[in-house]
């Protein structure tokens, strides 16, 4: 079936450091594929999302670019700050309406 | 505000005892999802409603039930409670083709 496979964490980075987490997906079909954060003590919030191949989303300075090609969609910062530490979870939508997640990437920067 | 609202936002409770979580999903969203997250951060999705009708099951132990109502608000029941139950909660509801908006959460520990 669907699923989303992404990079295991912890990551630590400093603050201005570049940030990639990988995410892949397989698929039947050609799903649309999101990330969301969760910030501590709180759900999840969609951070950006891609419909279709070679789209981009990006918000608050993340983006990700759906890739068929190596059915990949990895979230990238080009600097992030201490603010951006949370739990990433990439995931895809199929069935129109269902949602399978990864297993989610702890981020944590420092100052 | 996601517009999806869940209560209680925490609950502590003894072995044994049952507890109702309940979600109001979004304005104009059918489906309805109930979401554990344990301590090591990952997802497992429990029972999926849509307009009243059970639809999915995921990983949903039998000492737990839920039920979607007419005004489209849910209830998780869980029942006979251990201490492996202290988890997260979170009910997320959608719109065909958007992905899912998430509620913050019902934190349950068990004591």
């Amino acid at each position: 079936g669907d699923s989303v496979t992404q990079m295991e964490g912890p990551v630590t980075l400093s603050e201005e450091a570049f940030l990639t987490i990988n995410c892949t997906y397989t698929a039947t079909g050609y799903p649309s594929l999101f990330w969301y954060v969760q910030y501590p003590g709180e759900g999840l919030q969609l951070l950006l999302k891609a419909t279709k191949a070679d789209d981009k989303g990006s918000n608050k300075g993340f983006e990700a670019t759906y890739r068929k090609e190596t059915t990949s969609f990895h979230l990238e910062k080009g600097s992030v700050q201490v603010s951006d530490s949370a739990v990433y979870f990439c995931a895809l939508l199929y069935n129109n309406n269902d949602m399978r997640f990864g297993a989610g990437t702890r981020l944590t920067v420092k100052p | 505000d996601s517009g999806v609202t869940q209560t209680p936002k925490h609950l502590i409770t003894a072995t044994g005892q049952r507890v109702t979580l309940r979600c109001s999903p979004r304005s104009g969203d059918l489906s309805v999802y109930w979401y554990q997250q344990s301590l090591d951060q990952g997802l497992q999705f429990l029972i999926q409603y849509y307009n009243g009708e059970e639809r999915a099951k995921g990983n949903i132990l039998e000492r737990f039930s839920a039920q979607q109502f007419p005004d489209l608000h849910s209830e998780l029941n869980l029942s006979s409670l251990e201490l492996g139950d202290s988890a997260l909660y979170f009910c997320a509801s959608s719109v065909a083709g958007h992905g899912h908006t998430f509620g913050s959460g019902t934190r349950l520990t068990v004591v």
